[in-house]
């Protein structure tokens, strides 16, 4: 069983930069692929990225790459989403999710982002 | 933008069967690519339903089922039950290995 645990809301201006966390508990979590996934206020799930806790082995969906930052520390079982500028329209919830394979079988609690002037 | 292509809503009494289609291209599940289903609660984080097309995790009910055939998948609904109410997602790859979810459908159950 795998526990993933997000860092909490977070409130920000355009411009401003952000990073955010969801850490894993359980066994074997470096074998996992952990991704991350935006949801907009209202809409649908849209996959980000997703990164493979074990090596770094990272990837992006064409719609984010360049728009945001993928990382990991696998010491601590940990992984992260960044923004360098910030913008209005990255305002939703973000969830993070891990699985074996490609599938999401663990899912985080999901993070607010609201990015407002 | 999704690729994966599903109805806005459907509907069903208490007990009836209702299906949720989700179509792609051969970019991603013409192309062999695994499809997977998840449900969301609205105010809660998705919840994984079916997994390569047609398996149910531990503790996800006989009700739920999933096929796949061509460019296409679906995910079947058996015995409506009034806490099936939910959105639910397919999410598949394409050739890049870039992951894509549909376009998500509201179940409602009258």
């Amino acid at each position: 069983e795998v526990q993933l645990v997000q860092s909490g809301a977070e409130v920000k201006k355009p411009g401003e930069s952000l990073k955010i966390s969801c850490k894993g508990s359980g066994h074997r979590l470096t074998s996992y692929w952990i991704g991350w996934v935006r949801q907009m206020p209202g809409k649908g799930l849209e996959w980000m990225g997703i990164i493979f806790l074990g090596d770094s082995d990272t990837r992006y969906s064409p719609s984010f790459r360049g728009q945001v930052t993928i990382s990991a520390d696998k010491s601590i079982s940990t992984a992260y989403l960044q923004w360098s500028s910030l913008k209005a329209s990255d305002t939703a919830m973000y969830y993070c999710a891990a699985g074996l394979e490609f599938e999401f079988d663990y899912w985080g609690q999901g993070t607010l982002v609201t990015v407002s002037s | 933008q999704s690729v994966l292509t599903q109805p806005p809503s459907v509907s069903g009494a208490p007990g009836q069967r209702v299906t949720i289609s989700c179509t792609g291209s051969s970019s991603n599940i013409g192309a062999g690519s695994h499809v997977h289903w998840y449900q969301q609660i609205p105010g809660t984080a998705p919840k994984l339903l079916i997994y390569d097309n047609i398996n149910r995790p531990s503790g996800v009910p006989d009700r739920f089922s999933g096929s796949k055939s061509g460019t296409s998948a679906s995910l079947a609904i058996t015995g409506l039950q009034a806490e099936d109410e939910a959105d639910y997602y397919c999410q598949s790859y394409d050739s890049s290995l870039s992951g894509v979810f549909g376009t998500g459908t509201k179940v409602t159950v009258l």
